[in-house]
């Protein structure tokens, strides 16, 4: 597709249940970058992905949180035992190789995360 | 490390007026600054950048924005609102790192614009 696609738009689950959320980046974007956005707390990093390594894992709030990229492609953010406090939108964007080259993401619409 | 502090939460305002949306930041290298705009129930887009160069940016929408390094400051500025700018506005820093590495994109809390008739 043209733009990022994230995979689902939305999802439900119980506390204590594991969760996968998929990002498909725009074809040729080296750069994938992970964001929670909660009400009231804007856009939270997560982890920023170059290939399929990660430089900056930093802002894993927990070690319930790991994600992976995959042929410098697919990336999936897993949240493991998920808690009522992972309720938010997660957002996946993609750039080319630098964005202080580029000066631009490129953003899917979210997957919306509810933790009943 | 890099922060982005955007001063208003929420900024009413009724439309053909002039608006200011704050942004700060505090970095110790050299930044890259961004304003990102999320139209109700719709994905974030650039709205404008800063890179380098002239220090006045012009954006999509006729937003524009002033990076003042004195004063770590990148404010959004536009003219004369109108309804359909009603959305959320978050500012973003990059920084560039002297080992050649990318840094970051960090974003502000975001400032709700509720432009009314």
């Amino acid at each position: 597709g043209a733009g990022v696609s994230q995979s689902p738009s939305n999802k439900v689950t119980e506390k204590g249940k594991d969760v996968e959320l998929r990002c498909d980046p725009i074809s040729g974007h080296t750069a994938l970058y992970w964001y929670r956005q909660s009400l009231g707390q804007g856009l939270e990093f997560l982890i920023y992905f170059q290939g399929n390594s990660a430089p900056d894992k930093s802002g894993l709030p927990s070690d319930r949180f790991s994600a992976e990229r995959t042929g410098g492609s697919v990336s999936t953010l897993t949240i493991q035992r998920t808690q009522q406090e992972d309720s938010a939108v997660y957002l996946c964007a993609s750039s080319l190789a630098r964005v202080i080259n580029t000066g631009e993401l490129f953003f899917g619409e979210g997957s919306r995360l509810t933790v009943l | 490390a890099q922060s982005v502090t955007q001063l208003d939460s929420q900024v009413p305002v009724f439309e053909e007026a002039p608006v200011e949306l704050r942004c700060n930041y505090s970095s110790s290298v050299s930044v890259y600054l961004f304003w990102y705009v999320q139209y109700p129930n719709q994905g974030l887009q650039l709205l404008l950048k800063y890179l380098s160069g002239s220090t006045l940016v012009k954006g999509i929408n006729g937003f524009e924005a002033e990076f003042n390094k004195s004063q770590t400051s990148f404010h959004l500025r536009k003219p004369s609102v109108h309804i359909s700018d009603t959305a959320e506005y978050f500012c973003a820093v990059t920084s560039f790192n002297y080992g050649g590495s990318q840094g970051n994109l960090i974003f502000g809390k975001g400032t709700k614009l509720s432009v009314k008739p």
